[in-house]
């Protein structure tokens, strides 16, 4: 069955130490992947996306995912985690006409 | 600016009792979508429009209905509440056309309902 995992369900950093969260899916052909994040009481906001091509993608906020495509994976990474980052970060995943999100792994900034 | 909006914010309402979510976006987009979010399960798509007079279900639309008559507005109607039903709500949409998930989706700021 289709499936899309994010292992961790909370993971705290200090602030300016580097991020990566982790994501995996279970799909035949290869999929549209994406990662939100969602803040407090807000509604999901694009972080970036991943198509084709290049595997490592930049997106908004200084975050950057890549795909491997061996592992099934598109991971998240920060190099330097701000304050603002605090939120709620879903991996989704869209093969055809079906459009799966993980449960969310929620990130604390400590000072 | 262009935007998507969700009315009410929050809502309570009984079991057995007939609820329609609204959801308006000034994007002119074409797809426009319902999930639910629930804790553990992320969002899960429950009906998805790929325009005017269209609607298609997801992965989690018993108990749910929509419909489209225009580009704006995507109203989500919960024919008769049940508990299972409490949840957070989010609209979204997205231009383009051949498949929703190939652009961005744009989402509204959720609807909070409780059903007792």
């Amino acid at each position: 069955a289709q499936s899309v995992t994010q292992p961790d369900i909370h993971i705290t950093v200090s602030e300016g130490a580097s991020l990566e969260l982790r994501c995996n899916y279970s799909y035949g052909a290869t999929p549209y992947l994406f990662w939100y994040v969602q803040s407090p009481g807000q509604g999901l906001q694009l972080l970036l996306k991943y198509f084709s091509g290049d595997t490592l993608v930049q997106g908004i906020k200084g975050f950057e995912a890549e795909f491997k495509r061996s592992q099934s994976s598109f991971n998240l990474r920060k190099p330097s985690v701000h304050w603002s980052d605090a939120a709620e970060y879903f991996c989704a995943v869209g093969v055809g006409n079906d459009m799966r999100f993980g449960a969310g792994t929620r990130l604390t900034v400590k000072p | 600016d262009a935007e998507i909006t969700q009315s009410p914010r929050h809502k309570i309402t009984e079991t057995g009792r007939q609820v329609t979510l609204a959801c308006h976006q000034t994007w002119n987009h074409n797809n426009m979508f319902w999930y639910r979010q629930d804790l553990g399960h992320g969002l899960r798509l429950i009906h998805y429009s790929y325009g005017v007079h269209d609607t298609n279900k997801g992965e989690v639309s018993d108990g749910y209905s929509v419909s489209r008559s225009n580009t704006e507005d995507l109203p989500l109607t919960l024919e008769s509440a049940a508990s299972s039903q409490t949840s957070v709500y989010f609209c979204a949409s997205s231009p383009g056309t051949g498949g929703f998930f190939s652009y961005e989706q744009y989402f509204g700021p959720g609807t909070r309902l409780t059903v007792t």
